[in-house]
């Protein structure tokens, strides 16, 4: 079974630009969370998605925002990036009947220079 | 809303030792209490989870414990390996009927030296 994946594994921006992440749950999964990890800092919860809605959102400014598509993928996009937004995105995604199990993918390295 | 703390932030013991890893949390709702390990330039991988209505859970070196008067759980790994070495997070949510927002602790860097 194919795990979480997430595309580009490496994105270099620079201030003020737009970066969009993308995440391909596992089959079957309808949740796709996204969190950020920045250096140092624990994992820091962005966004939940389930069934093409956004459920909840962190504590985050809206120029972080995404979507969630009819095949359950996702995408996050950072609008008038800062340098303080460096760090791993992670995408996650929970199965709808096993909601507490969070499967991780290998995140997205984002740099903004 | 919730805020985990997890000590130590690392940690360093001895191949066969035992390691303990404790955490905190804020929220008394809170009621889902999983560990992940993440190995270098690796995804976060869920090892055990624990939840509000139990207060031990084992998978053979590796157990956690909850004390939910203090709001407190830690994570238990005996006859540690070289391949134990990894950053270590706690976490804790409130499950609801939808979904599962998790709060990390900062993660403790488990170094097991031969």
């Amino acid at each position: 079974e194919a795990g979480v994946t997430q595309s580009p594994t490496h994105l270099i921006k620079t201030r003020g630009q737009q970066a969009t992440l993308r995440c391909s749950p596992i089959s079957g999964h309808t949740s796709v969370y996204w969190y950020q990890q920045a250096l140092g800092l624990g994992l820091q919860f962005l966004l939940w998605y389930d069934e093409g809605e956004e459920r909840n959102r962190g504590n985050f400014p809206p120029r972080f925002s995404g979507r969630q598509f009819p095949n359950y993928s996702s995408e996050l996009n950072v609008n008038a990036l800062e340098l303080e937004d460096s760090a791993l995105y992670l995408c996650a995604s929970s199965p709808q009947d096993l909601n507490e199990k969070l499967f991780f993918g290998s995140g997205t390295q984002l740099s903004v220079l | 809303g919730e805020n985990v703390e997890q000590h130590p932030s690392t940690l360093s013991v001895q191949e066969g030792d035992s390691a303990v890893i404790k955490c905190t949390y804020s929220d008394s709702a809170s009621n889902y209490f999983p560990w992940y390990k993440q190995e270098l330039g690796k995804r976060p991988q869920l090892i055990i989870d624990i939840r509000s209505n139990v207060g031990e859970k084992k998978d053979q070196r590796i157990a956690v414990t909850l004390n939910k008067t203090a709001k407190h759980f830690s994570l238990h790994i005996t006859e540690t390996q070289p391949e134990d070495s990894a950053v270590y997070f706690c976490a804790a949510s409130w499950l609801t009927g939808g979904g599962n927002k998790l709060t990390f602790g900062t993660g403790t860097q488990l170094k097991v030296e031969l």
